[in-house]
């Protein structure tokens, strides 16, 4: 399999849940990202990894955690959402952070619901 | 600050010409890039113009003029299966995006 792939492709969860979004790529990439998309909205960075360290947090709420055990998986973490946290969320790869000439590849995202 | 602009939805009709418009104000950047996302899909990758001038591959064209901060796609020959969300992005150390354009094809 190529590409980048996240699963689960829809979730809906209560509040008072915790679930996790995964994210692979095989691709050979050094850097991960995970984006939020929300409607009308530019793409909003979460976070970046980059061989496994994380490189980036942008003022993320803590209900989000984030895991890169290697540099093929991303994991988000979940706890606690609020209505808002609903959206689309992106995890892309690069072959390295701050190199963006090549651009980024996308997975198809998971479709994220919160009750 | 590097705002992207976009407008925010296009209507066009199958067999037109349409061009969708990326307005910026930046102290400076890479390249520009260009990214189809079909709904519930993955964005993927477009065109990217360092250059200033026109970049052609095919039914798709992009501009980028650094002077004047604006890009466009010129997306020629529409068929229905280009209804689609287009992003626009600076590169710089990370990708600044645009809040994407909605098009909408018409028969």
């Amino acid at each position: 399999e190529t590409g980048v792939t996240q699963t689960p492709r829809h979730l809906v969860m209560g509040m008072t849940n915790k679930k996790s979004l995964k994210c692979e790529q095989h691709l050979g990439h050094n850097a991960m990202y995970w984006y939020k998309q929300s409607a009308k909205k530019p793409l909003e960075l979460m976070f970046v990894y980059s061989l496994e360290e994380r490189v980036e947090n942008n003022s993320v709420p803590s209900r989000f955690s984030p895991e890169c055990p290697n540099s093929s998986h991303l994991f988000l973490h979940l706890h606690t959402l609020q209505p808002e946290d609903s959206a689309l969320y992106l995890c892309a790869s690069s072959q390295d952070w701050a190199e963006t000439n090549y651009g980024y590849t996308f997975g198809s995202g998971t479709r994220l619901t919160v009750v | 600050g590097q705002n992207i602009d976009q407008p925010t939805e296009m209507t066009a009709t199958e067999g037109a010409i349409v061009q969708i418009n990326c307005t910026y104000q930046t102290s400076g950047f890479n390249g520009l890039f260009w990214y189809q996302q079909h709904a519930g899909e993955a964005p993927t990758f477009l065109s990217y113009n360092v250059l200033d001038g026109l970049e052609e591959k095919g039914r798709f064209s992009s501009f980028l003029s650094r002077s004047k901060g604006y890009s466009y796609l010129l997306l020629k020959e529409l068929q229905m299966k280009d209804s689609a969300s287009y992003l626009c992005a600076l590169s710089n150390y990370q990708l600044i995006w645009g809040a994407g354009t909605k098009l909408i094809i018409k028969p």
